[in-house]
């Protein structure tokens, strides 16, 4: 069964401190690792995908990167608008546009 | 969010009654998956829907969940009799054909049992 784990639950930082969020996976064959950010009382936001190990995305503040075994979520200097809860989930080679399995996701504050 | 729809976003069903949620997909697109997010919990997977056929419903409890996406109209998550376990926020998320692995998420629908 794939499953996905992320620490810390949750975060808080001051604003400009840098750091990292952490999802480690298992997987029966990774065809995809999904970044989402979810603010409260909406759906998720897509933020990346990856697919191989080695790659990497960034996008403002945020930078994900992907091993065999887990991904980050890097964070430089985070504004208080970045606080909300990041998602990370991935999805199996059993078949094309198949199911995603999330974890609890990390809940982040900035602090000005 | 890309588009998706869903509706109602709050729902208040009392023990026993039904409850009918609706998502409609970024326009084009014709795969759409539920998912369900308990308090304190992650995203569960539910079924993952074409138009008018059931691809996976892995996810669904067995009795009293059913869901549908029919040629014409939104896709619907209908929970027959419900109960307080079934309190929960409700995600409809669409995919395009022939796009990338990419699902795009709706609002939700906070679904409350009293």
């Amino acid at each position: 069964e794939d499953q996905v784990t992320q620490s810390p639950e949750a975060l808080r930082l001051q604003e400009g401190e840098s750091s990292s969020l952490n999802c480690s996976y298992t997987v029966s064959g990774l065809r995809g690792l999904f970044w989402y950010r979810q603010d409260p009382g909406k759906g998720p936001e897509f933020l990346f995908t990856l697919y191989s190990a080695g790659e990497e995305k960034e996008k403002e503040r945020l930078k994900a990167t992907l091993t065999k075994k887990e991904s980050f979520l890097h964070i430089t200097a985070p504004k208080p608008e970045d606080s909300a809860t990041y998602l990370c989930a991935v999805q199996a080679y059993t078949g094309a546009n198949s199911k995603l399995t999330f974890g609890k996701g990390i809940t982040l504050s900035v602090r000005p | 969010n890309a588009g998706v729809m869903q509706n109602p976003r709050h729902l208040v069903r009392r023990r026993g009654q039904e409850a009918r949620l609706r998502c409609s997909p970024v326009k084009g697109h014709s795969h759409v998956y539920w998912y369900r997010q308990l308090p304190e919990e992650g995203l569960k997977f539910m079924v993952y829907l074409q138009k008018e056929n059931i691809i996976d419903e892995s996810g669904m409890p067995k009795e009293r969940f059913s869901a549908e996406f029919p040629k014409e109209g939104p896709s619907i998550l209908r929970i027959q009799q419900v109960v307080r376990g079934d309190s929960a926020a409700y995600f409809c998320a669409s995919l395009g054909k022939g796009s990338t692995d990419t699902q795009y998420f709706g609002p939700g629908t906070r679904l409350t049992v009293l």
